[in-house]
């Protein structure tokens, strides 16, 4: 079964570039029709999609955040990662990394991790 | 992109059965039968219970149903149980992109 797990900096300053990257196990990243999520959720409050990236390459962003947004992968390391460029208080979250089968319902998640967004 | 609406909370006592709504527009819930449900149990990840309008993944109990009419999708759960008490949230898929509810707080009363 398919295990994510998010890795970064816990604490980024505002304005600078928040950099996440989630290791995937048990399935390579590059076999099958899949689209690799980043999802956060702000304290105490609900479910934001980000994006994703399709296993050919492809990416697909919210559009409130396509300026600031990049992700990629590294097949090479079996691992997606997340660049939230000018970040600010509002970036404050538990960022997750999710498979999507489809590209429309993320099903296997991370765990999440927390960034919080402060001088 | 908005999100979807849902009601801020809903609760039933054991063995009720409780509906929880999600309305969107013909852009997102209405154009698609890609509606999912997650549910999300305090300092959790998320778990998909519903995907494409009315499916259960393989592991979570039939009492958990999926439904949607027009711009408006629902989830119901038959013979609530202390366990199901959670935050609950719908999505939908709209034009490369997904879009979330902003979450029901469900209480077993």
């Amino acid at each position: 079964q398919v295990q994510l797990q998010e890795s970064g900096p816990g604490l980024v300053k505002p304005s600078q570039t928040l950099s996440l990257t989630c290791t995937v196990s048990g399935g390579s990243i590059s076999s099958g029709d899949y689209y690799w999520s980043w999802i956060r959720q702000p304290p105490g409050k609900g479910l934001e999609w980000i994006g994703y990236i399709y296993y050919s390459g492809s990416t697909y962003y919210n559009p409130s955040l396509k300026s600031r947004v990049t992700i990629s992968v590294d097949t090479s390391k079996n691992q997606f990662s997340l660049k939230l460029s000018s970040v600010t208080a509002a970036d404050t979250a538990v960022y997750y990394c999710a498979r999507d089968a489809t590209g429309t319902h993320p099903d296997y998640w991370g765990q999440g991790t927390l960034v919080t967004v402060s001088s | 992109q908005s999100a979807l609406t849902q009601p801020a909370s809903v609760s039933g006592s054991p063995g009720q059965s409780i509906t929880i709504s999600c309305t969107g527009t013909s852009s997102d819930v209405g154009g698609y039968n890609y509606v999912s449900w997650y549910q999300q149990h305090p300092g959790k990840a998320p778990k998909l219970m519903i995907y494409e309008v009315s499916n259960r993944p393989s592991g979570v109990p039939d009492r958990f149903s999926g439904s949607k009419s027009g711009n408006t999708a629902s989830l119901t759960i038959s013979g609530l149980q202390a366990e199901d008490e959670a935050d609950y949230y719908c999505s939908s898929y709209t034009s490369s992109s997904t879009v979330f509810g902003g979450g029901t707080k469900l209480t077993v009363l």
